[in-house]
């Protein structure tokens, strides 16, 4: 199994208050990915890092914000929560070589109320 | 525009048969298809990917083929045992996205003793 270790794994937050999701790898992959799972849409990509401060959208990255400041650390932060943000978050790491294993997670449950 | 489809929500096979999930496409600018396997409460797991220049690929009890005239991928298992009972979730990589993942919704496969 890879490296990979999403915290906390789970939490619960009121609406308007500010979260923030751990990511940490011991693999050394440059990319990073945080997905969110919701019923009926599969995973979806919030934001992606192809690199120590170097980040960027995916398909639904309104109201979240990410960082990373060590090759390790990928972090994913709800600046202020929202009912709609309930979900399980993945995070994912990759070697960048196309057609190789993409490693997951095993999630983080936020329940915002 | 959802570029991945998996029409079946469900699937119910008897142990020892074959399982066949779908999975259909909207454009044609991928690199790869990957095919991931998830347990409840867990992270989903890689089972088996394809490029776009082949129609087969094989790795063990499982086989994906890729029909690119109908846009259309199917991963096979065979034969099916009730430890295969997960969602299964097709996901496309795009060329030049940093391996950017666009999952279908997933098919609940559940294979019956």
């Amino acid at each position: 199994d890879a490296g990979i270790t999403q915290s906390p794994r789970h939490k619960v937050t009121e609406t308007g208050t500010p979260v923030t999701l751990r990511c940490h790898q011991t693999e050394n992959h440059r990319y990073m990915y945080w997905y969110r799972q919701d019923p009926g849409h599969g995973l979806r990509l919030i934001h992606y890092s192809y690199g120590v401060k170097d980040t960027d959208k995916g398909e639904v990255s309104d109201g979240y914000s990410v960082s990373r400041s060590k090759t390790e650390d990928f972090l994913l932060t709800l600046e202020s929560a929202t009912s709609s943000q309930t979900s399980v978050y993945f995070c994912a790491i990759s070697d960048g070589g196309s057609g190789n294993t993409i490693y997951f997670g095993e999630g983080s449950w936020l329940t915002v109320v | 525009d959802q570029q991945v489809k998996q029409n079946s929500p469900s699937l119910s096979v008897q142990e020892g048969r074959i399982s066949i999930l779908n999975c259909d496409y909207t454009n044609s600018m991928f690199d790869y298809f990957l095919w991931y396997k998830k347990y409840p409460a867990e992270g989903p797991t890689f089972l088996i990917s394809i490029s776009s220049i082949k129609d087969k690929n094989e790795d063990g009890r499982f086989t994906v083929f890729l029909n690119k005239s109908a846009k259309h991928l199917s991963l096979h298992i065979v034969p099916s045992q009730p430890g295969d009972s997960a969602v299964y979730f097709c996901a496309r990589e795009a060329s030049g996205s940093a391996r950017q993942l666009t999952f279908g919704s997933g098919t609940q496969l559940t294979v019956l003793p």
